[in-house]
């Protein structure tokens, strides 16, 4: 078990750049999560896959986020058209069911917009 | 909607016993956590309690929970230099693929 593994894990980008941000769940988790956390915040919920289906949104996900799980493994997180208040850390968690499992946390893409 | 509220700032010396205080909204949370963060880094795990359970203990941390009030807290006994961090608590809704809700954090300071 290497835990949950993101990629990069800092990124810097001028303003209107498209991001993609990489996640490697725990091998067996067929639930993944992403969240962000700003400075001085609690992680916030972005989107939740369940195997390859994304299940939930967050209204915090705007039409610039996208979400993917292609084969129900990694999953990939682009914002296209960065806007400065889109720096923060991008979190990345994973679950086993059933569904009171506790989630383990990757180490976080930390975001910064210039 | 769910919220989650914590208390920002806790400063104790060490050898103190911290304690922690969260208090939750969402009456249909099946199970609390309690989960650990160090600058610059994710989210570790510490330790959970289901909303069946008053009390539970592993090794210098006690949570217990207040159903009631909604009310959950974590107790650090013996508190070294190397639990200085920020401690979130997280409700989980399990009718919502198992979510976590999380307050903003308590930074706790341990000082020699």
């Amino acid at each position: 078990d290497t835990g949950v593994s993101q990629n990069p894990r800092h990124k810097i980008t001028k303003r209107g750049q498209n991001v993609t941000f990489r996640c490697d769940p725990i091998s067996e988790h067929n639930r993944l999560y992403w969240y962000r956390q700003t400075l001085g915040q609690g992680p916030e919920f972005l989107t939740y896959f369940q195997n390859e289906a994304q299940l939930e949104k967050s209204r915090l996900l705007s039409d610039r986020f996208s979400a993917e799980r292609p084969k129900g493994s990694f999953s990939t997180l682009e914002i296209q058209r960065t806007e400065q208040g889109d720096s923060a850390m991008y979190l990345c968690a994973s679950g086993p069911t059933p569904n009171n499992s506790p989630l383990h946390f990757g180490n976080g893409t930390r975001l910064t917009v210039t | 909607g769910e919220d989650v509220e914590q208390s920002l700032f806790l400063s104790v010396r060490e050898g103190d016993s911290s304690v922690i205080n969260c208090t939750y909204t969402d009456s249909s949370s099946t199970y609390l956590y309690w989960y650990k963060q160090e600058p610059g880094a994710g989210l570790q795990l510490l330790t959970y309690i289901f909303s069946n359970m008053d009390m539970k203990q592993d090794q210098r941390l006690t949570v217990l929970l207040n159903k009631k009030d909604k009310h959950l807290s974590l107790r650090i006994a013996d508190t070294q230099t190397g639990d200085s961090a920020i401690y979130f608590c997280a409700e989980g809704l399990y009718n919502q693929g198992g979510k976590l809700i999380f307050g903003q954090g308590t930074e706790l300071s341990v000082k020699p």
